[in-house]
């Protein structure tokens, strides 16, 4: 079974440029999160889809970071303008079940952001 | 303070001991209970789940929780060279709350 795919799996970009992740998650999995991981820290949850519809963006930074997840499969994260603090990894997941006690991520390898 | 506490280390220990990783939580909502590990420059993966309070083992791997503490556990009988990575602890009531992470050295 193919895990969740993401690229680019390294990106540097000045600050104030934009930039875009793709994720593709296993296949049948209804849910899908993008995590923002700053090193040394764990990671901390961006949105949240349940097919193609968001359950949680509360700690997405609405004023410079978007994601959409288009026909309930792919998703891709954006973020424009960007920051330094945005240097970051952006790890997608995605689960076959949404919601509580859901327990068992899988999770993409990352991309590896760094803002100059 | 911050709804999941964990240590970063790094924790050092000679091979075939018993390492004991802990994590603190502030929330009492939460019911799930989950270790991840992670190895550098990978996304993390799911180790041991636990619902609630109680124990659970799998092989050379214990996870331990409980509630009245507000605290859980994860015990490393054995410890390999090969469990040297990042242990995360994570925990939810209706999203998941990642830890820190705890950087793990077994020294040969």
């Amino acid at each position: 079974e193919a895990g969740v795919a993401q690229s680019p799996r390294y990106k540097i970009i000045e600050k104030r440029q934009s930039v875009a992740f793709w994720c593709n998650p296993i296949s049948g999995h209804a849910t899908l999160y993008w995590y923002q991981q700053i090193l040394g820290q764990g990671p901390k949850l961006l949105i949240q889809f349940q097919n193609n519809g968001v359950v949680d963006d509360s700690q997405l930074p609405k004023d410079r970071f978007s994601a959409e997840r288009l026909k309930g499969v792919d998703s891709t994260l954006k973020i424009q303008p960007a920051k330094l603090e945005d240097s970051a990894v952006y790890l997608c997941a995605s689960s076959d079940r949404g919601g509580v006690g859901t327990g068992e991520l899988f999770f993409g390898e990352g991309s590896r952001l760094t803002v100059l | 303070q911050k709804e999941v506490e964990q240590d970063p280390g790094p924790l050092s220990v000679p091979e075939g001991a018993i390492v004991s990783l802990n994590c603190t939580y502030s929330n009492s909502a939460f019911q799930y209970f989950m270790w991840y590990r992670q190895y550098s420059r990978k996304g993390p993966e799911l180790l041991m789940y636990t619902y609630s309070s109680g124990n659970k083992e799998d092989g050379r791997f214990t996870a331990q929780v409980d509630k009245s503490s507000k605290y859980i556990s994860l015990f490393i009988r054995d410890s390999q060279p090969s469990d040297s990575t990042t242990y995360l602890c994570a925990m939810s009531d209706d999203k998941i709350i990642f830890g820190k992470g705890t950087r793990l050295h077994i020294l040969p």
